[in-house]
């Protein structure tokens, strides 16, 4: 079945700094999407991207939809601790209802 | 804020036993779906429901699982005879349009199985 690669599965990073993490896949997705997951309670979207080479800005967040329509990634600027939390990529295939998701990256803040 | 809301929050049943989770989608959202997260691990997609009737399934989703819409408001998941490795955090969703039109999914919070 299709795959979603997320990377890297944790980071762990000082209040303040940027961060950074991607998603890639052998198949072409006709949407990408970012979740954002808090411990016990189900996942949030941040950001939808639907076209390729899309770059999209949600407050501190940006998310772009690879030109190959094969990857994407997420930055969070000047980061809080309220961004701690577990973030998954998910695509979707043309012509279904389904999402794939990948593994998550689960995000570790010093304060 | 409209919400998708999930019924229970945590069931812990014995193997073998059947299991009813709730779910309450949004209201005037049209596809509903539910995917599950085994702790730890990343989300995966059992089935999506529309007009009705089941519109996609994934391979997880065998005869031991079952999806109604009993009344206007309710769409419940039906595991018929529980078995450990159904484990796992439930996550019901809805949209008001199908994923294969760009329709955003919206999660509920989770009813966490314990099968013992």
């Amino acid at each position: 079945g299709q795959q979603l690669n997320q990377s890297p599965q944790s980071m762990f990073i000082q209040e303040g700094e940027d961060v950074s993490m991607n998603c890639t896949s052998s198949s072409i997705f006709n949407t990408w999407l970012w979740y954002k997951q808090d411990p016990g309670e189900g996942p949030v979207l941040l950001i939808a991207l639907y076209k390729a080479g899309e770059l999209t800005s949600n407050g501190r967040l940006t998310a772009q939809f690879g030109i190959t329509r094969k990857d994407s990634f997420l930055n969070i600027s000047a980061s809080i601790p309220s961004d701690v939390g577990i973030y998954f990529c998910a695509g979707h295939l043309q012509g279904a209802q389904k999402l794939v998701f990948g593994q998550g990256t689960r995000l570790t803040i010093n304060p | 804020e409209p919400e998708v809301t999930q019924t229970p929050s945590h069931q812990v049943t014995q193997m073998g036993q059947e299991v009813i989770l709730r779910c309450v989608p949004i209201s005037n959202h049209l596809y509903f779906y539910w995917y599950r997260q085994i702790l730890g691990q990343k989300v995966e997609f059992l089935v999506s429901f529309y007009n009705n009737e089941i519109s996609e399934k994934s391979e997880i989703f065998d005869d031991q699982f079952s999806v109604e819409r009993p009344d206007g408001s309710n769409f419940t998941l039906k595991i018929r005879s529980t078995k450990l490795e159904d484990s796992a955090m439930y996550f019901c969703a809805s949209s008001l349009m199908g994923t294969d039109n760009t329709g955003e999914l919206f999660f509920g919070e989770g009813s966490r199985l314990t099968v013992l």
